[in-house]
Order: structure tokens, then C-alpha cells, then sequence
């Protein structure tokens, strides 16, 4: 267990639909990231937070969109979505600069 | 966005080789390098955090190398066991505190 809690584990809904996934850092960790791992492709980093703010935007789409919230932990917002959006996303956290990153088992996002 | 690449994709090896992976990726604002063994159906967890150049760290039988200058790490394997089949990745930090990853090596040892 590394701490890292995501929610829900898994989830089905149809094209157009807006979808919020759930991430609580490990406890004392201020920095959150996002990753999705869409099939046959490695981890493409999303978006970063540090206690509260945003610290960087990777390959994230308009459509989607993250907070993180003052008792640190996060949500990722999906809307809009394409069949193309079907993947794993995972959520990590970590304490400081260079330090491992701790991962959520992941939310699957199924878009039919 | 940064381009960290790992080779080979895939490895198929017996039980008792040794083997080695490679992870390359841009030498500068470099921070640290990871490497994280993800196992199917769980979430990666990390293998190894360095951060100097010529750093090399060992867990057991595993290891790895660092090269900041070049831009290329190294993870061994020695002796391969069926229980290290796994995906292997490696991720770069920037001075930023972001982490981008490389695609994996599969790695299946067969008994």
C-alpha cells in the first residue's frame, strides 16, 4: 500500500460526458501529479501540484482540467470525452524535489 | 515535452541471465533519475533515486548506473529470477520537480 488513495478504481460512461476522478496524497506529501497511460503507451504526465498550486501542465488537454484543495488532495476533471480518453489514470505523490514518487492503483476510464 | 527513451522495449530472458536495460534522456535541467518496477495489475513503485552524476545504487541483485553528462542510465539485472518479470521504467526530473517517463522495458523471464 503506498498511501496513495484513487477513486473509483474503475469507470464506464459515454462519449460527451464529464467525469471527476479522485486522488489523496499520502500523508505530508505536498506535491501531486497525474498521469495517463493510454494503451500501448508509457505514462504521459498531465499536470503537477505543489500544496495547492498548479506547478506545471504537461501533455493535458483543454478539456480536462485538476485542482488541488487546501487538505491537499486532488481531482482531475474530464468532460467532453472521447473514446480516445479511455485509459489509466494514475495519481502520485511525493515530499520534495527528488524524491520517489508514491502511486494511486490507478482509475480506468472507459468511454463507449 | 522532454524525450526520455528506454531500450529494449520488450526482453525475454531464461532464469539465471543477467540483463541490462537502458533509459536515455536530455542532460539538461536535469534533477534526478528514477527507476520504478511495475508489476501488471499494480502501481509502479520506485526502484532507485539518483541524482549525481557517476551515482550507482544496488538492491539485492539489482542495480543501476547514472551518467548526467550523456544522458543515459543503466539498470542490471544479475541472474534473472521469473518474480523479476516485470515493466521497468525510468523517469526524468527536471529542476522543476516534473517527472516525465520513458515507455518501459518488458522484461518476461522464463523458467
Amino acid at each position: 500500500d503506498s498511501g496513495v488513495t484513487q477513486t473509483p478504481k474503475h469507470l464506464i460512461t459515454a462519449t460527451g460526458q464529464r467525469v471527476t476522478l479522485r486522488c489523496s496524497p499520502r500523508s505530508g506529501d505536498l506535491s501531486v501529479y497525474w498521469y495517463q497511460q493510454s494503451l500501448d503507451q508509457g505514462l504521459q504526465f498531465l499536470i503537477q501540484y505543489y500544496n495547492g498550486e498548479e506547478r506545471a501542465k504537461g501533455n493535458i488537454l483543454e478539456r480536462f482540467s485538476a485542482q488541488q484543495f487546501p487538505d491537499l488532495h486532488s481531482e482531475l476533471n474530464l468532460s467532453s470525452l472521447e473514446l480516445g480518453d479511455s485509459a489509466l489514470y494514475f495519481c502520485a505523490s511525493n515530499k520534495a524535489n527528488t524524491g520517489e514518487l508514491f502511486f494511486g492503483e490507478g482509475s480506468r476510464l472507459t468511454v463507449l | 515535452i522532454l524525450n526520455v527513451e528506454q531500450s529494449p522495449q520488450s526482453l525475454h530472458v531464461q532464469e539465471g541471465d543477467s540483463t541490462n536495460f537502458t533509459c536515455s534522456f536530455p542532460s539538461s535541467n536535469f534533477y534526478a533519475l528514477h527507476w520504478y518496477r511495475w508489476e501488471t495489475a499494480k502501481s509502479p513503485e520506485a526502484l532507485f533515486v539518483m541524482t549525481l552524476n557517476g551515482d550507482e545504487k544496488k538492491k539485492g541483485r539489482i542495480s543501476a548506473t547514472l551518467n548526467t553528462k550523456e544522458g543515459y542510465s543503466y539498470l542490471y539485472i544479475k541472474g534473472s529470477q521469473p518474480e523479476d518479470s516485470a515493466t521497468y521504467l525510468c523517469a526524468f526530473g527536471n529542476t522543476g520537480n516534473q517527472f516525465y517517463f520513458g515507455t518501459g522495458t518488458s522484461l518476461t523471464v522464463i523458467p
